[in-house]
């Protein structure tokens, strides 16, 4: 059974840095498509950004507001996807949801809140 | 990125049919055939109802179909449900590897 775990939320302060991880099991996270997607509180979910499986190259692509700012990773050894986040902004504020990439399995999510 | 369209909300009576549009751009839904539709009910992680516009995952009922005209995918469920009353929301694949969501729809069922 695939099951994807997400952890590392919590509470930081504006342009801090947080990594959240998702541990998988049921599946090796080297040969998925992996994405990351946030629903700030009350609102919509919006898409963060996605890894390649590393047989296609293991290239990672974000989403504008957080380019620069959010790189997502895996380990393979702990069969593990992270999300690494710098430079925080209030508007960061969001559960954090790890997901294979064609959204067929979600994580529980984590909540992450920037504020001062 | 601009998120796709979608109405916010729409309702209906058990076991009428609801069609809930997501209108995008030839950027997004328009140029390509990955549109998926998510249920989330309150509280709860988001599921995959329907993938590849119109493709729907083992386990889910044959009550919910997509669609794709254009730039506007579309989601209907008939027979409507009280379990169906949920958030509903789009999403496509979009020019420069990135994917894109609807803002949502609120669905009641009456």
């Amino acid at each position: 059974e695939v099951q994807l775990v997400e952890s590392g939320g919590g509470l930081v302060k504006p342009e801090g840095s947080l990594r959240l991880s998702c541990a998988a099991s049921g599946f090796t996270v080297t040969d998925a498509w992996m994405s990351w997607v946030r629903q700030a509180p009350g609102k919509g979910l919006e898409w963060v950004g996605r890894i390649a499986s590393k047989p296609d190259g293991g290239t990672s692509d974000y989403a504008a507001p957080v380019k620069g700012r959010f790189t997502i990773s895996r380990e393979d050894s702990k069969n593990t996807l992270y999300l690494q986040m710098n430079s925080l902004k209030t508007e960061d504020t969001a559960v954090y949801y790890c997901t294979t990439d064609g959204g067929t399995h979600w994580g529980q999510g984590t909540l992450v809140t920037v504020s001062s | 990125q601009s998120a796709l369209t979608q109405p916010a909300s729409v309702s209906g009576s058990p076991g009428q049919s609801i069609t809930i549009s997501c209108t995008g751009t030839s950027s997004d839904v328009g140029g390509y055939n990955y549109v998926s539709w998510y249920q989330q009910h309150p509280g709860k992680a988001p599921k995959l109802i329907i993938s590849d516009v119109s493709s729907r995952p083992s386990g889910v009922s044959t009550r919910f179909s997509g669609s794709k005209s254009g730039n506007t995918a579309s989601l209907t469920i008939s027979g409507l449900q009280a379990e169906d009353e949920a958030d509903y929301y789009c999403s496509s694949y979009s020019s420069s590897n990135t994917r894109v969501f609807g803002g949502g729809t609120k669905l009641t069922v009456l």
